[in-house]
């Protein structure tokens, strides 16, 4: 089925250890975004892609780097995981274009938790 | 960055009964959206709303956008077990270039009892 996929679905890290997050998408969509998902705070964006080579910071983006080397993929490192980055991390693709959007696709996300 | 505020934060009741839940900002959208999230999966999108003063209906699923485009609220009749799950409002400021980024309130968690 179309849509955007995730991997993995779960890891553990040990504070310190680094780690990156792949996010597929084969619906064409030029606009990419990278979440996380806290408890009693609801989602939160990191970063955000508009296009192929595009990177650009959102409202929590310390601590994450992301590339966009193709237009399909979205890639979110974790250089140096620490414990307040535990958390469920959702990738999302869009149809959109600079004013509006048209809804997000996500994918299932990554459960992550860093002891 | 704006606040979107949604409103009972937990829902729980039987089933057949009907709720609304509360989406409000001080601030005016370009527009919001509604998603509804089940447990171990990314949220799904219901419905967009642009137009102030515009609803939309999605089976027993209602969904109101304010005059003023800075509230929303979605109304279920008849709720039905298969209606639980997390439901999140998310919104595009209006104004100036967004990019397609969103704002998401912290949810509801609305629970059907058989």
């Amino acid at each position: 089925n179309a849509g955007v996929t995730q991997t993995p679905k779960f890891r553990v890290l040990k504070t310190g250890q680094s780690m990156t997050l792949l996010c597929a998408q084969d619906m064409n969509h030029e606009y990419m975004y990278w979440y996380r998902q806290d408890p009693g705070m609801g989602l939160r964006l990191i970063h955000y892609s508009v296009g192929e080579g595009t990177t650009a910071k959102g409202e929590v983006p310390d601590g994450y780097n992301v590339s966009r080397l193709k237009k399909q993929n979205f890639l979110l490192g974790l250089e140096s995981a620490a414990p307040s980055q535990t958390s469920v991390y959702f990738c999302a693709s869009s149809y959109t274009n600079r004013v509006r959007s048209y809804g997000y696709t996500f994918g299932s996300g990554t459960r992550l938790t860093v002891v | 960055t704006q606040l979107l505020e949604q409103s009972p934060q937990f829902l729980s009741i039987q089933e057949g009964e009907n709720l609304t839940v509360y989406c409000n900002s001080s601030s005016v959208f370009s527009s919001l959206q509604w998603y509804r999230q089940e447990p171990g999966e990314g949220p799904v999108l219901l419905v967009t709303v642009v137009t102030g003063g515009e609803v939309k209906k999605l089976k027993r699923l209602t969904f109101q956008f304010g005059d003023a485009r800075k509230d929303s609220s979605l109304h279920i009749t008849a709720a039905q077990p298969g209606d639980t799950g997390l439901y999140l409002c998310a919104a595009v400021n209006a104004g100036g270039t967004s990019y397609g980024k969103l704002t998401f309130g912290q949810g509801t968690i609305l629970t059907v009892h058989p």
